[in-house]
């Protein structure tokens, strides 16, 4: 059973579209986590969100509590974001992973 | 802060060696996770402490493995014997506090051949 289902798996872009990568939970949580992981690197975390909208740079990440559901857009997307994108529930001091969402972008 | 440190960075070990990973948590961190990622299951929590105190180690795969946070600045996770199966990479993460965003370090990227 996945609390987290993330959608799409993989996905590849043009530089300069716009991107949405999408996070469904069946958890009670606290908070929603968007981490960022380069091939072969560390995590890195993006945004904690418990409630509405979230911006940093080029990046926006939104969550609707009632439809547990959470979405993490990027816009004019570039190649240095390509990267895998990772969902994360958390009731309490606990992480429940999505699977990822492989993203490459073109030049 | 220089962040979470891990190390080693790489492991290569032989099967049943005793491996031991390393992880310093950010100062002042009263949180602290230890992660096994690999391409079949992805990210998997093994154990966590909070104020050092081991709070849960459900995910710790079976008696082979076991963590220790002897102080609030270091903490480690040691596999003995190591078996193929355990190549996977390894990452630390330590929070402020519940409901606190979660630092992670490089991980520790473990192959037991």
């Amino acid at each position: 059973k996945n609390e987290v289902e993330q959608s799409p798996q993989n996905l590849t872009a043009q530089e300069g579209e716009f991107i949405t990568i999408n996070c469904s939970y069946s958890v009670g949580i606290s908070a929603l986590h968007w981490l960022q992981q380069h091939p072969g690197g560390g995590i890195v975390s993006l945004f904690m969100l418990s409630s509405g909208k979230k911006k940093h740079g080029r990046l926006i990440a939104t969550i609707n509590i009632q439809e547990k559901h959470s979405s993490l857009h990027i816009t004019a997307s570039h190649p240095r974001d390509s990267a895998v994108y990772i969902c994360a529930a958390s009731p309490g001091n606990q992480f429940y992973f999505g699977t990822g969402t492989s993203l490459t972008v073109i030049p | 802060d220089a962040g979470v440190i891990q190390s080693p960075r790489h492991e290569v070990t032989e099967m049943g060696q005793e491996v031991t990973l390393r992880c310093k948590p950010i100062s002042g961190h009263n949180s602290l996770f230890w992660y096994r990622q690999t391409m079949m299951r992805g990210l998997e929590l093994l154990i966590y402490f909070n104020n050092n105190v081991p709070i849960d180690d459900s995910g710790m795969p079976e008696d082979r493995f076991s963590a220790k946070m002897p102080n609030a600045s270091f903490s480690t996770l040691k596999i003995q014997p190591s078996e193929p199966r355990d190549s996977a990479v390894y990452f630390c993460a330590s929070k402020l506090q519940m409901n606190t965003e979660a630092f992670f370090g490089q991980g520790t990227r473990l192959t037991v051949v």
